[in-house]
């Protein structure tokens, strides 16, 4: 079945890095966008980043921008997530999920496939 | 890019319609039709369940409507079931191609 699969996550040091992956099953990952968002404990959804179906091209939320880095590998169908210096505010679930649309190549907007999310605490 | 603006809660008896709205301003919801709705239940990931301001994923209940005006956009949910008692977020494209998601709000069901 469709699917998407989060890792990674877990309990690092402020000002550590961590490295989210997304292992994508059941369709043709090198077709579809993916982005990243995150849920902040008892909290609301944050939008984090996407990455075009070729990769080619990434977006970030701004307040992010600078310390996350999204990319993905098609060949091996997975998606990830690059944490610099984290605060204690990063601590969430973070979540991969699908851009809705096939090839589509601007506008990326809306997930129809979530995972089931990946914890990240950051705490000394 | 601020937050889009939701009810903290909406409530309803069961067989009542209630609606939620969702706030933005001329950089997203009233700049394009890429307004999306999501339900997440206690524990769960989210679940899209409008895309596209007014449009239905397949096997998403007709129940549930979606609409929009100037800067706001409105989820309707008729026939309110117990099942229905969740968490509701909208998200809108905005202008500096990202993605803003509202604050949520939580449905109960009385």
């Amino acid at each position: 079945q469709v699917q998407v699969v989060e890792s990674g996550g877990g309990v690092v040091q402020p000002g550590r890095s961590l490295r989210l992956s997304c292992v994508a099953s059941g369709f043709t990952f090198s077709g579809f966008g993916m982005h990243w968002v995150r849920q902040a404990p008892g909290k609301g959804l944050e939008w984090v980043a996407a990455t075009s179906f070729h990769g080619s091209d990434q977006y970030y939320a701004d307040s992010l921008k600078g310390r996350f880095t999204i990319s993905r590998d098609n060949s091996k169908n997975t998606l990830y997530l690059q944490m610099n210096s984290l605060r204690a505010e990063d601590t969430a679930i973070y979540y991969c999920g699908r851009d809705r649309v096939w090839l589509r190549d601007y506008k990326y907007h809306d997930l129809d496939v979530w995972g089931q999310g990946t914890t990240v605490t950051v705490s000394s | 890019q601020s937050a889009l603006t939701q009810p903290a809660s909406v409530s309803g008896s069961p067989g009542q319609s209630i609606t939620i709205s969702c706030t933005g301003t001329n950089s997203d919801i009233g700049h394009y039709n890429y307004v999306s709705w999501y339900q997440q239940r206690p524990g769960k990931a989210p679940k899209l369940i409008i895309y596209d301001v007014n449009n239905r994923p397949s096997g998403i209940s007709n129940r549930f409507s979606g609409s929009k005006s100037g800067n706001t956009a409105s989820l309707t949910i008729s026939g309110l079931q117990a099942e229905d008692e969740a968490d509701y977020y909208c998200s809108s494209y905005t202008s500096v191609s990202t993605v803003v998601f509202g604050g949520g709000t939580k449905v109960t069901v009385l």
